[in-house]
């Protein structure tokens, strides 16, 4: 079956702009989750789903990150403002129920680079 | 002190070798341990979970040491094919699903 999918792949933008990034979870899966990975580094968890409802923000850096999932399906991960720290591979993933022990799938990644 | 640390490597073995990545985590409360692969430019996957027990799967065995707070992860038998990074993945106890990984030991095998 399909799998997690993000778009767009890439995304170049200039310093201040506002983006949009969008995921697919995989069709059924309740729990959706934000990460961030930058070179170098493991993925660093943003933000978390439960249906619509963000169940942990903990991880958003600051005002300028936000994450919606008006439908309990689709999220959309938006920054506005965009800073050359920003520049990252954002990851979403999903996952059935959210429970500690589902495996969560992970999409191919937002590569999103500021100028 | 970062909550999960891991030797970055890289790691160059023959094909053929066996090898050993070990993980340290900070939070002595964690619940649940993984290890994911990474290859370049491609998303993480689920290689394996990591029981307190103990847990094989072919020629990868994971073991934990609660006591210590650490998870290794062992290949035996290495292809060119497990070229990749490996992620060791902690979850921290009372948050739902949030992962905490490390940041990844570089694994290159060699003919």
């Amino acid at each position: 079956g399909a799998g997690v999918s993000q778009t767009p792949s890439n995304k170049v933008t200039e310093k201040g702009k506002y983006v949009e990034l969008r995921c697919d979870p995989i069709s059924g899966h309740t729990a959706l989750y934000w990460y961030r990975q930058s070179l170098g580094q493991g993925p660093e968890f943003l933000i978390y789903f439960q249906g619509t409802g963000a169940a942990d923000d903990s991880g958003l850096p600051n005002d300028r990150f936000f994450a919606v999932r008006p439908e309990g399906s689709v999220s959309t991960l938006k920054i506005q403002r965009t800073e050359r720290g920003d520049s990252a591979v954002y990851l979403c993933a999903s996952s059935l129920t959210g429970l500690r022990v589902d495996t969560q799938y992970f999409g191919p990644g937002t590569r999103l680079t500021v100028l | 002190r970062k909550e999960v640390e891991q030797d970055p490597g890289p790691f160059n073995v023959p094909e053929g070798a066996t090898v050993a990545f070990n993980c340290t985590y900070s939070n002595s409360a964690s619940q649940s341990f993984f290890w994911y692969r990474q290859d370049c430019r491609k998303e993480p996957k689920l290689l394996m979970s990591v029981y307190s027990s103990g847990n094989e799967d072919g020629r990868f065995t994971a073991q934990l040491n609660r006591a210590s707070q650490y998870i290794s992860l062992l290949i035996r038998d290495s292809k060119l094919s497990d070229s990749a990074t490996y992620l060791c993945v902690v979850n921290p106890t009372g948050t739902a699903s949030k992962l905490t990984f490390g940041t990844g030991t570089r694994l290159q095998v060699t003919l």
